[in-house]
């Protein structure tokens, strides 16, 4: 049962289309995370969120728009799509920013064409 | 800016057969941590370890800090520990640095 919920579990998308990732975790987390995963490069952070707030940004695409309506919520909007965007992401939370263990969920696997 | 560097990149072994994973990392690292990703690519944290050594069941994590290396040790490996061993660091809270992992197959 996983506390995490990441939507889609796979998305195809076209060059230029513009797609929203959806992230939501039940597990009373104040802090969460979007963090990448492609094939050319490691996991790597994107942005971090502490009660619905930015904290810290390291997208240096202003395409990629975090969106969190509800404190358990932090989606992903990502525009003019592009074939390099093609990755997994994936949606992590701790209790707080400052905590040590991130939980993160199954991921979204982006496919751009 | 920070690194995190893992080896080996991969690793084949027999089942019963013990294996130890390195990182490496370039900075005094905190909130040192290893994470599991399975085949499917759900990622579980496994160790937070900034320094010392910690066990649980047949992992053993050892971090030296001040050598900025840690270790993953699993005994007796079975078919269901295949998959990717990624060791992951943060100088700024929240931002977690990952290596590039090891893949580890296990064969019956």
């Amino acid at each position: 049962d996983p506390k995490i919920i990441q939507k889609p579990k796979y998305l195809v998308a076209v060059t230029g289309s513009e797609k929203i990732l959806i992230c939501e975790q039940y597990l009373g987390h104040n802090a969460m995370y979007w963090y990448r995963q492609s094939a050319k490069k490691p996991l790597e952070f994107m942005f971090s969120y502490s009660y619905q707030k930015l904290m810290d940004n390291q997208t240096a695409s202003s395409r990629f728009q975090p969106q969190s309506s509800k404190k358990n919520h932090l989606d992903l909007q990502i525009t003019a799509l592009k074939p390099d965007d093609s990755a997994t992401y994936f949606c992590a939370s701790s209790q707080d920013r400052g905590q040590n263990t991130l939980y993160f969920g199954a991921g979204t696997r982006l496919s751009v064409l | 800016g920070q690194q995190v560097q893992q080896s080996p990149a991969s690793l084949v072994l027999q089942e019963g057969e013990n294996a130890e994973l390195q990182c490496n990392f370039s900075s005094t690292a905190t909130r040192l941590q290893w994470f599991y990703q399975h085949p499917g690519g759900r990622l579980v944290s496994l160790f937070y370890n900034p320094s010392g050594t910690k066990h649980t069941g047949r992992l053993t994590s050892t971090t030296v800090t001040n050598e900025r290396r840690s270790s993953l040790h699993i005994s007796s490996s079975q078919t269901t520990d295949s998959g990717t061993y990624f060791c992951a660091m943060a100088q700024v809270v929240g931002q977690l640095t990952f290596g590039r992992g090891t893949r580890l197959q296990v064969y019956a």
